[in-house]
């Protein structure tokens, strides 16, 4: 079955660097790839998503990318600020599937100020 | 905004009770699912429900789990007989328009049991 490899595990960046989280997938018939936020004590948050027939999305200071031959798949987020230290989650979901979604393990973000 | 609620936020339970995990999703969805993350661990996908019926389900979802939408609003996740290791937190999730689109996450219930 599908298996998503998320990292780095943990990132620290300064206010207004930028972060990038990388993503891989096994399965080539991944065909949805949602990245999430999570807030301490609160569930994920949808931030950003990108389908397979494009290869990337910008909305503000945050963007993916997909490389489909590669199967990686990455969050970019620019001009960072402390509000977004979270925890970000990847996740695929396959084709044919009822749009159940494989989580990465996670990157905890820190952003000092 | 219209978000996923879920109560309660924490329930703590002795091995081999019963419980009752309650969401309410967004009122114009029609699609639904249950995840859980054990702490320090992934978050796991457990099962989807559409159209009043279960339309997938995990390896970790045995008979154990069952789902149930028993009004127009609200959607719950029942152990029957809870073990130590069902010990984690429960997300519900619900899209408004199916498989491989958005899905909105609860805050989550947190189930401990003893």
């Amino acid at each position: 079955g599908e298996n998503v490899e998320q990292h780095p595990s943990t990132l620290s960046v300064q206010e207004g660097d930028s972060a990038v989280i990388k993503c891989t997938y096994s399965d080539s018939a991944s065909n949805y790839f949602p990245w999430y936020k999570q807030e301490l004590g609160k569930g994920p948050q949808l931030i950003i998503d990108i389908r397979s027939n494009v290869g990337e999305k910008k909305d503000q200071r945050i963007a993916v990318t997909l490389n489909k031959t590669a199967k990686h798949f990455s969050l970019h987020i620019t001009e960072t600020q402390p509000e977004d230290s979270a925890v970000y989650f990847c996740a695929a979901s396959i084709v044919g599937s009822q749009g159940n979604l494989i989580f990465g393990k996670g990157t905890k973000l820190s952003v000092k100020p | 905004e219209p978000e996923v609620t879920q109560t309660p936020s924490h329930q703590v339970t002795q091995m081999g009770q019963e419980v009752i995990l309650r969401c309410v999703p967004i009122s114009n969805h029609l699609y639904f699912y249950w995840y859980r993350q054990i702490l320090g661990q992934k978050v796991e996908f457990l099962v989807s429900f559409y159209n009043n019926e279960i339309s997938e389900k995990s390896e970790i979802f045995d008979d154990q789990f069952s789902v149930e939408r028993p009004d127009g609003s609200n959607f719950t996740l029942k152990i029957r007989s809870t073990k130590l290791e069902d010990s984690a937190m429960y997300f519900c999730a619900s899209s408004p328009a199916g498989p491989h689109n958005e899905q909105y996450f609860g805050p989550g219930t947190r189930l401990t049991v003893t």
